[in-house]
Formats: structure tokens, sequence, C-alpha cells
């Protein structure tokens, strides 16, 4: 089976940098999601990991370490637009998706 | 634009009758949908994978005569929620994936059952 973790909720100030951590345990997947989701809406694709390093996509970067069984999200130069919730999801070959619990993330001014 | 058209986006019903959700991929044609469920503040839940021409494939614990899916042809798929209680309020949410990396979202339906 599968099995992923991330923090439930997290805290931060406008203009500030924010890492939002993603801990999973599998036999094996094909790449790693990011979506960002608010509230009643449906979720929205921010990257995609593949390799291990870190894919910069303007203000948010994603990072991911196979052998460690982990990834983050990096938020910068937040916004309060981007009090959401962040969910991870891992790719299973493309079969379907797997989706960590999510965290709330309030940008506060 | 929107790849993925679901519908409706709201719906309130009376207990005991049957909801239909459609998800449409609108420029690509999808073999395979899936349907999650979302209850407030948790992450999405997937409840079945949706596969043109064949049965549903349901996660453990779905009542596949409860949520009933159709995926008639290679452009849509619908989740019928049948007689409907109030505990299946909730957010339904259609996927489809173009390319076998790239996932798409429907807008999402929110059932709710009075």
């Amino acid at each position: 089976g599968q099995n992923i973790d991330q923090p439930t909720e997290m805290t931060a100030t406008e203009g500030a940098i924010v890492q939002i951590n993603c801990t999973y345990q599998t036999s094996g997947f094909n790449g790693l999601f990011w979506y960002q989701q608010h509230a009643g809406e449906a979720p929205t694709f921010l990257s995609y990991n593949v390799l291990d390093g870190l894919e910069e996509k303007g203000r948010f970067s994603s990072f991911l370490s196979r052998s460690k069984g982990y990834s983050y999200l990096l938020l910068k130069e937040l916004q309060m637009k981007d009090s959401a919730s962040y969910l991870c999801a891992l790719d299973n070959y493309g079969q379907n998706f797997v989706f960590g619990p999510g965290t709330r993330l309030s940008v506060l001014p | 634009g929107a790849v993925v058209s679901q519908h409706p986006s709201r719906v309130i019903c009376k207990s005991g009758t049957s909801v239909k959700i459609e998800c449409r991929s609108l420029d690509f044609q999808a073999t395979t949908m899936f349907w999650y469920r979302q209850f407030p503040k948790q992450s999405l839940m997937l409840m079945a994978t949706s596969n043109e021409g064949s049965k549903a494939t349901y996660e453990q614990g779905v009542e596949k005569d409860k949520f009933l899916i159709n995926h008639a042809s290679l452009t849509l798929s619908t989740l019928t929620v049948a007689s409907a209680h109030p505990e299946d309020s909730s957010f339904y949410i259609c996927s489809a994936i173009r390319s076998n990396t790239e996932a798409f979202f429907g807008q999402g339906t929110r059932l709710t059952v009075v």
C-alpha cells in the first residue's frame, strides 16, 4: 500500500517563504504531483516531479528525493490569495493518483 | 479553458432520490476517468476508476450499487448516486488523465441531500 503524510495546517505572513512537506511510503511510483485547492473548488495543478531535485516555476518550487521518501513545495513572496490547501499526490504509473491529507495554509497580512 | 467539464456544480436533492453527475473530457479522449469524494477539510478520496466500455473498478468500502458509474464513451463518464441520503452529501470530483501524466479535474459537484 501507500501512505502519505503532510502537516495539517500552516500559517505564514504575506511576503514570506513557506515550505510544505510531504513524506510518503510506497513500493513505487511514476512521479509526485502538487495541487492547490481553494475551498469549494477543484484542485489545480502546480507541479510534477519525476526526477530527484528542485523544479522551479515562478514563485512556486517543488523538490523530490526518492531515496528519502520526501517532497516539499516551496512558496515564495506569499500573497493572501495563496491561502488554500496544498495536496501532494503520488502518480501510480498513470493508473490513478493517491492524495495526501493536504495542508491548509493560511497567509496572514 | 477547462479541459474536463463536470456538471452540475451544485445539486440539492431530497433523501431517497437519485442524482446523476456528468464528467466530460472536452478536447481529448479519456479511456479512464476517476471519481473522487471529498469531505470538508479532508483530502480527496478515490472512489472508483471508470473505464470506457467496461465495468468500473471500485475502491474498498465504496458501494458499487449506490455509486453507479457508466463510461459510455471516450469523453463521458457519469456517476449516479442512487437513493441518496444525507450522509452522501459531499463534494464529488472527477478527473481524467491525458497522455499518461497530465491530470485534469472537473469543477466538482457539491451534493447536498436534505
